[in-house]
């Protein structure tokens, strides 16, 4: 079945202790992305990667990191969490950039206490 | 950069009911898509549509593009269809985000 898996799909941590969140797709896609929900405002873009070795920020990537090493695999590194940064993420990816579905994960709930 | 509009915010249906969500759009798009945000924080694909028409069983969606807006309508409401449905648009740019709107909040009661 084609899917966007991330893993955990809950988590609650506390401040500054690092955690990484799972992407993976099984599509064969260049294109992926991260957001991040928020009550009010909306699904933001965090970082999106065009291809392998190729990342770039989106409109709120302050305190994440990203990793783009083998195509189906966009991990999303929060090195020192705040409570800033609870909110709902998901994961997408598309075949190419540009005009294409995009495909999203189930989401990853988090809070940072 | 593009900006998405959803109306009406919040619909409130009786089983069987039907409905039309609408969705604006600022500037040309090559994406266009529609989701089901579940209880659970899940976003279901429903229709990619940059133009054009498409139908799923009860759910059908209409995108005019050179008029910039599209249009979701669910037929026989269900109240499996109950949470909010997204409108996300892409512009004509490489590497661009998916611009989502507010959402509209539909309840479904039998």
């Amino acid at each position: 079945e084609a899917q966007v898996t991330q893993n955990p799909r809950y988590l609650i941590t506390v401040t500054g202790k690092k955690l990484t969140v799972t992407c993976s797709q099984n599509m064969n896609h260049e294109y992926m992305s991260w957001y991040r929900q928020d009550p009010g405002l909306g699904l933001r873009q965090i970082y999106y990667s065009m291809n392998v070795e190729v990342t770039d920020k989106g409109d709120v990537p302050e305190g994440y990191k990203v990793s783009r090493k083998e195509k189906r695999n966009f991990p999303l590194i929060l090195e020192s969490p705040s409570p800033n940064q609870t909110s709902l993420y998901f994961c997408a990816s598309s075949l190419s950039v540009g005009g294409y579905e995009q495909y999203f994960g189930p989401g990853t709930r988090l809070t940072v206490t | 950069g593009i900006q998405v509009e959803q109306s009406p915010p919040d619909l409130i249906l009786q089983e069987g009911a039907n409905s039309t969500l609408r969705c604006n759009f600022s500037d040309s798009v090559n994406n266009l898509q529609w989701f089901h945000q579940n209880p659970w924080g899940q976003l279901i694909n429903l229709f990619y549509i940059p133009s054009g028409t498409k139908q799923n069983g009860r759910l059908s969606a209409t995108t005019v593009a050179t008029e910039r807006y599209s249009l979701l309508y669910i037929s026989s409401s269900q109240t499996t269809d109950s949470g909010v449905y997204f409108c996300a648009a892409g512009a004509n740019q490489a590497g661009t985000a998916l611009i989502f709107g507010k959402g509209t909040t539909l309840s479904v009661s039998s």
